[in-house]
């Protein structure tokens, strides 16, 4: 059974960098209609889908996102990663590692369980 | 922006058929999925491509769609179906939105 399990410091300074990463394990990678992703969930709030990555390399990144985040992915370690850049107190959220299955559009069966990441200064 | 509209919260007794309504422009070019979350838990798909449900999901479960309105039903509500659910789609460049998300209350 797919599991996904996030990693990643707790708390981030404004401005900075934060940085997550995703351990998959119980499915390979490499599946031709499998993307990775990332989707967050500031607190009390709705989900905000930030970005997928295909094992090829291919990316796509919600518009809102995509001047500041950077999704790879390393197949070798199962393993997958978001970056955002400048990051504010908005970007406080539970960030959850999902994988996305792309055919007649794009859903998303298999979730972490979320980390909680403060900016704060 | 696309966006996705919900109502705030749903509220129905044990038993009886919960619908939870989501509406957009896009809806009748892109299909809907459903998740629910409860309390403190990740999402979990319940509908997918509309009206499919994954393997696990109990058949109370139900999707369907009507021009820009879909629609989530669950017959027979318990207990356990409190919870936030969220409808999802995308818009006409493929980017994923999410509605607003609907509390579900089981008075």
């Amino acid at each position: 059974q797919l599991q996904l399990q996030e990693s990643g410091p707790g708390l981030v300074k404004t401005s900075e960098t934060l940085s997550l990463t995703c351990s998959v394990s119980g499915d390979s990678m490499n599946g031709r209609s499998h993307y990775w992703g990332w989707i967050r969930q500031s607190p009390g709030k709705g989900l905000e889908w930030i970005g997928n990555i295909h094992y090829t390399g291919a990316t796509y990144y919600n518009p809102y996102f995509s001047s500041r985040v950077t999704v790879s992915i390393d197949t070798s370690r199962d393993q997958y990663f978001l970056r955002l850049s400048s990051v504010t107190a908005a970007d406080t959220a539970v960030y959850f590692c999902v994988r996305a299955i792309y055919s007649t559009g794009s859903y998303f069966d298999s979730w972490g369980q979320g980390a909680l990441v403060a900016v704060s200064s | 922006s696309y966006e996705l509209t919900q109502p705030p919260s749903v509220s129905v007794s044990p038993g009886q058929t919960a619908r939870i309504t989501c509406s957009g422009d896009e809806l009748p070019k892109q299909y809907v999925y459903w998740y629910h979350q409860k309390s403190g838990q990740a999402p979990v798909l319940v509908i997918y491509k509309g009206s499919e449900r994954p393997s696990g999901i109990p058949e109370r479960f139900s999707g369907s769609s009507s021009g820009t309105t879909a629609t989530l039903t669950i017959s027979g509500v318990q207990a356990e179906d409190e919870a936030d659910y969220y409808c999802q789609s995308a818009d006409s460049d493929g980017i994923v939105v999410f509605g607003g998300g609907t509390k579900l209350t089981v008075l």
